[in-house]
């Protein structure tokens, strides 16, 4: 599975969108992303995934570049409860091994 | 549904000493794991299980065992504990190998002294 890359915090006002990004600059054709979020050492929550097109579900916003080297999820009104660590995956479709690296920790202030 | 439950939620040991993590999960899903996390860092894989009967080994396995002798039930057994095997363990459960969502437990915070 590929590398990725991310910023390790990022702060946020409540109320704002909280764009965090993620480099995947090896990304093969047959990867998809996947973000996940750990709330205060809770086990991860799946977000959101995506291959090649823009995804949206009732939590976030995924947007892939063209090239798919990199990644941004978008929290359109992030919150105090939002305040997590992100962690962007990357991994073939069929694998359930789960590679997370260090993440982003979004702090979300009011 | 209780989702993926984990038992027990804290545990210390001495070194050398042995026990059972406990991992259940009643959402009849083929596919389960154990994950390790240290302190600031990512999960790590440690084993598997694509159905009952079926384990393998993941990124760092060594220490641990598995079995998976039912769909519902995974537990991560400690054979002989050591200091480096202090971390918060998560078991995931998902419906089918390469689905999209993996469901994780509360974890255990284990601490070996």
């Amino acid at each position: 599975d590929a590398k990725t890359t991310q910023p390790p915090s990022m702060d946020c006002a409540e109320g704002r969108a909280a764009n965090l990004p993620c480099n995947h600059s090896t990304i093969s054709g047959n990867e998809y992303v996947y973000w996940y979020r750990q709330i205060h050492s809770q086990g991860p929550q799946y977000i959101i995934h995506g291959l090649k097109n823009n995804e949206t579900n009732e939590m976030a916003s995924l947007i892939i570049t063209e090239d798919r080297k990199s990644s941004t999820l978008i929290l359109p009104h992030a919150t105090l409860r939002d305040t997590a660590v992100y962690y962007c995956i990357v991994r073939v479709a069929g694998n359930n091994d789960m590679r997370f690296g260090a993440g982003t920790r979004l702090t979300v202030k009011p | 549904n209780a989702g993926v439950t984990q038992t027990p939620k804290f545990q210390v040991l001495k070194t050398g000493q042995s026990m059972t993590l406990q991992c259940a999960q009643d959402m009849n899903h083929e596919y389960m794991s154990w994950y390790r996390q240290d302190p600031g860092m990512g999960l790590r894989l440690i084993h598997y299980s694509v159905g009952a009967g079926i384990t393998d080994q993941g990124e760092v396995p060594n220490g641990y065992n598995v079995s998976r002798s039912t769909t519902e039930d995974f537990p991560l057994r400690l054979l002989s504990a050591a200091p480096s095997q202090t971390s918060v363990y998560f078991c995931a459960s998902t419906s089918s190998v390469g689905s999209s969502e993996q469901y994780f437990g509360p974890g255990t915070r284990l601490t070996v002294t």
